[in-house]
């Protein structure tokens, strides 16, 4: 019973470029969220997706951040034109119901070079 | 969720017991306490949760005043790969008005195990 699957675990882009995180959830869990964590600070939410809905994005940045939870396939979190202060941790969570205990995986190293 | 206070860091002897404190003084009555941790370099894991009773499982025991305003994970035997950053986050029932279910993460206690 595989976890939470996250990749890349390592990912390096160029200023401008684009970045996409994958996340896959635990089997049988159909909400999704991601957190991203900047270097020596705490974890801050992002969005929270069910499949081909998202019900929570109040942690997003307005502007170049975007996330997708389709019917088949991982959540994707997608970075356009990242810039440096992307370089971040980001993880994904997964929860079978609302109210669940979440389950992380080990997280996508950004680096914005 | 509703606000919690931890200490910042804390230390412990390997191989005695641990217990980390989290007030948190304005929990409404549907509010469980969850307990998660954050090794180094990993993902959070969640550790514990509870409402009212004392809670035990396989990895610590989690204590809670009886008026709920405070509450203690317990780490009953500290080894070194338990230092990690240990979060103590309020969630609001969802069958109540606030239907709000994400996790909010504060800053946590950073707990150091010596050897």
């Amino acid at each position: 019973n595989a976890g939470v699957m996250q990749n890349p675990r390592h990912l390096v882009r160029r200023r401008g470029q684009e970045a996409r995180l994958r996340c896959s959830p635990m089997k049988g869990h159909s909400h999704v969220y991601w957190y991203r964590q900047l270097p020596e600070e705490g974890l801050k939410f992002m969005v929270y997706l069910q499949k081909e809905n998202i019900i929570d994005e109040s942690g997003m940045p307005k502007e170049r951040f975007s996330a997708e939870f389709p019917k088949e396939g991982p959540s994707i979190l997608r970075i356009q034109q990242v810039v440096r202060g992307d370089s971040a941790a980001y993880f994904c969570a997964s929860s079978r119901v609302e109210g669940d205990g979440y389950t992380f995986g080990s997280g996508t190293r950004l680096t914005v070079v | 969720d509703a606000k919690t206070t931890q200490p910042n860091s804390m230390e412990s002897n390997e191989e005695e017991p641990v217990h980390l404190p989290c007030n948190h003084s304005t929990i409404s009555g549907t509010d469980y306490i969850h307990w998660y941790r954050q090794l180094p370099s990993q993902g959070p894991e969640y550790v514990i949760h509870g409402l009212t009773s004392n809670v035990n499982n396989r990895m610590a025991s989690l204590a809670i005043a009886e008026d709920r305003k405070s509450s203690t994970l317990i780490l009953h035997r500290a080894t070194l790969r338990d230092a990690a950053v240990y979060y103590c986050i309020l969630r609001g029932w969802l069958g109540g008005a606030n239907r709000d279910d994400k996790i909010i993460f504060g800053k946590g206690t950073r707990l150091h195990i010596l050897p």
